[in-house]
């Protein structure tokens, strides 16, 4: 079981503002890193797989980077949206196995408020 | 291409009842993930196939819950006998695999959900 940890847990910002939270991980034995977007009544959605240290993505006003050496991913958005609102998920890949198993953190819950 | 479905999107039962949830994958890809959703634990993996094989089951909480995947395009998962600490919303997603990557490197592909009420 590897155990990830995303913080701060929920987050209210204004329209307009910029944002970010992060994810934590085990460092050893890395395999990739992903993100979700999950929003209310609907399912989550796959943003973004990560898989090198220092790997940099980006998707419209959402970026994301990762540092696998100290075992963090951090997600940001720029200028927040309402339709930005959303549980932010992220999950470790399982590092024995090579079926494609994650391990999901509990999420950031984003709300932006007009 | 129509996504992961799944089937019921809502269920009402009574405690002791059978419950059968569905799932049809997207076609082609060959590892399913059952997952369940709970306030207290979040987004919980009970069970994953590949090529139809079930590799792992040890997030099935109970003997009550068992899953199948009888061919590429169809799983069930049951809860029999159900009672009322299993409502829950339950995912289906499923993950394609690319030549020459791991699988690791898949994104799932969520279901919309069944919504378990269990009274």
């Amino acid at each position: 079981i590897l155990n990830v940890e995303q913080s701060p847990q929920s987050l209210h910002v204004q329209e307009g503002d910029s944002t970010n939270f992060t994810c934590s991980f085990p460092s050893s034995n890395f395999y990739a890193l992903h993100w979700y977007r999950w929003e209310t009544a609907k399912s989550p959605e796959a943003l973004f797989v990560m898989t090198l240290n220092g790997d940099e993505k980006k998707k419209g006003r959402i970026s994301a980077t990762l540092n696998t050496k100290e075992g963090y991913s951090y997600l940001y958005i720029k200028g927040s949206q309402p339709e930005d609102s959303a549980t932010y998920l992220c999950a470790d890949a399982d590092r024995g196995s090579t079926l494609g198993r994650l391990y999901f953190g509990r999420g950031t819950q984003l709300t932006v408020w007009p | 291409d129509a996504g992961v479905i799944q089937s019921p999107r809502h269920e009402v039962t009574e405690m002791g009842q059978e419950v059968t949830l569905r799932c049809k994958p997207i076609s082609g890809h060959n590892s399913l993930f059952w997952y369940r959703q709970t306030m207290m634990r979040g987004l919980e993996l009970l069970i994953y196939f590949n090529n139809n094989v079930p590799i792992d089951d040890s997030g099935m909480p109970e003997d009550r819950f068992s899953a199948k995947m009888p061919n590429a395009s169809f799983s069930t998962l049951k809860i029999q006998p159900s009672e009322p600490r299993d409502s829950a919303v339950y995912f289906c997603a499923s993950s394609p695999r690319r030549p020459g990557g791991r699988a690791a490197y898949n994104e799932q592909f969520f279901g919309p959900g069944t919504r378990l009420t269990v009274l």
